[in-house]
């Protein structure tokens, strides 16, 4: 596998389930990013990890929990979701957190209901 | 506050008619614009990155411009390969990896 590979492509979910989001990259990168994009609206970003760190959280609610447990690998645990968070959630990567461009996974398309 | 405007909203043109899509910005400090392609159903994918007023890069049919509020993108003669939604963004901050986009001009080009 190369790049940045995000699992599951899609989910649906009730409003009370528990689930996960998982990002994988193979890049050798050292900054990780959760972005959410919703139809007729800017990429919109969520958190930022640099070498493992939060350095940016972007006044997310706290449905969703980020964990980083190490360079390679990011998650998004998702609780008590509302339906407006139905979106596509995309992962991304760059060499660091300052003005490298970000390589984008193809994104979880989620639903709740 | 910091913003990224992008027009038009769509755009549709014939194969070897081009045009350029605009992005303007008001930001405070300027530590780079980025511009991306995005595939329906695909992530984006990293085009160019601009970091100040009269640079210009080119990729192919693609050409992108900078000045101290707006940034261009230029097509010559598309192909209908280049059909996309083209994001521009703009770093803010130092370090924090935080990119302001813009919403995006979907590009479509008929044969």
């Amino acid at each position: 596998e190369t790049g940045v590979t995000q699992t599951p492509r899609h989910l649906v979910m009730g409003m009370t389930n528990k689930k996960s989001l998982k990002c994988e990259q193979h890049l050798g990168h050292n900054a990780m990013y959760w972005y959410k994009q919703s139809a007729k609206k800017p990429l919109e970003l969520m958190f930022v990890y640099s070498l493992e760190e939060r350095v940016e959280n972007n006044s997310v609610p706290s449905r969703f929990s980020p964990e980083c447990p190490n360079s390679s690998h990011l998650f998004l645990h998702l609780h008590t979701l509302q339906p407006e968070d139905s979106a596509l959630y995309l992962c991304a990567s760059s060499q660091d957190a300052g003005d490298s461009p970000l390589h984008f996974g193809n994104g979880t398309r989620l639903t709740v209901t | 506050e910091d913003q990224v405007t992008q027009s038009p909203e769509a755009l549709r043109l014939q194969e070897g008619e081009s045009s350029s899509l605009n992005c303007s910005y008001t930001v405070s400090g300027l530590r780079g614009l980025f511009w991306y392609r995005q595939d329906p159903g695909k992530g984006p994918e990293f085009l160019f990155t601009l970091y100040s007023a009269g640079e210009e890069k080119e990729k192919e049919r693609l050409k992108a411009t900078l000045t101290k509020k707006e940034s261009f993108l230029h097509i010559t003669a598309p192909k209908p390969e280049d059909s996309a939604t083209y994001l521009c963004a703009v770093q803010v901050g130092i370090n924090t990896g935080k990119l302001i986009f813009g919403q995006g001009t979907t590009l479509q080009v008929k044969p």
